[in-house]
């Protein structure tokens, strides 16, 4: 099956761009997407990308697609103290049932 | 996206009892899933709720611990049975707008933290 590996612990200083890493196995993925959760929440949607595109950028998240390597990336520019929190990646392919998740990278934000 | 209510939020219960989270959302939907986040963990899929048939459940996962109900588009339980500090988990409802393959994104409640002592 799909397996999907991200680093468990990131630390910035505020101002400063963060870079979560995920990657994943299954090159037949063709949806990625990022979600983050809050202490004490659920996750929320944060933003996606389709295999077919390199980039999308979506205000201060840039999400860039290796599909050579099977990497993703999410990037915070000027990362504030409000967006520490666990960012999970998750991968799905057309006919798969339901996403798979990356273990989940904990941002820590420091002001 | 819908509104996704989860009742309740935490609860604390005893060992060997039975817990039936319930999973509520604005609009009808055609997939609902169930995920566990034990503590420090990524999500792992229990089941996907059927409506008018019997949850589909992954492997690791069966029936008889976790029976779920779909009664309807909007409406799931999922119940935690003869409880064990083990299933200490977070316990995520989640929906599916379109589809409910892998080419849509899901949404997800805030999620029910079970304490079993």
């Amino acid at each position: 099956g799909e397996d999907v590996e991200q680093s468990l612990f990131l630390s910035v200083r505020e101002g400063d761009s963060s870079v979560i890493n995920c990657t994943y196995t299954d090159s037949s993925s063709t949806y990625l997407y990022w979600y983050k959760q809050e202490p004490g929440a659920g996750l929320q949607l944060l933003t996606y990308i389709f295999s077919n595109m390199d980039m999308k950028q979506d205000q201060r998240l840039t999400v860039l697609l290796n599909k050579k390597d099977k990497h993703l990336s999410l990037r915070i520019a000027d990362t504030q103290t409000g967006d520490s929190a666990i960012y999970f990646c998750a991968v799905g392919g057309t006919g798969r049932r339901a996403l798979t998740f990356g273990s989940g990278t904990r941002l820590q934000v420091q002001p | 996206s819908a509104v996704i209510s989860q009742k309740p939020s935490r609860d604390i219960c005893q060992r060997g009892t039975s817990l039936t989270i319930q999973c509520q959302v604005d609009s009808q939907v055609t997939m609902m899933f169930w995920y566990r986040q034990q503590p420090g963990q990524s999500l792992t899929l229990i089941a996907t709720a059927n409506q008018g048939s019997e949850a589909t459940y992954e492997s690791g996962f069966v029936i008889d611990k976790f029976p779920i109900s779909r009664p309807n588009l909007t409406f799931s339980t999922l119940t935690v049975s003869n409880m064990s500090p083990e299933d200490s988990s977070i316990y995520l409802c989640s929906v599916s707008l379109s589809g409910g393959r892998g080419n849509s994104p899901l949404h997800f409640g805030n999620g029910t933290r079970l304490t079993v002592t």
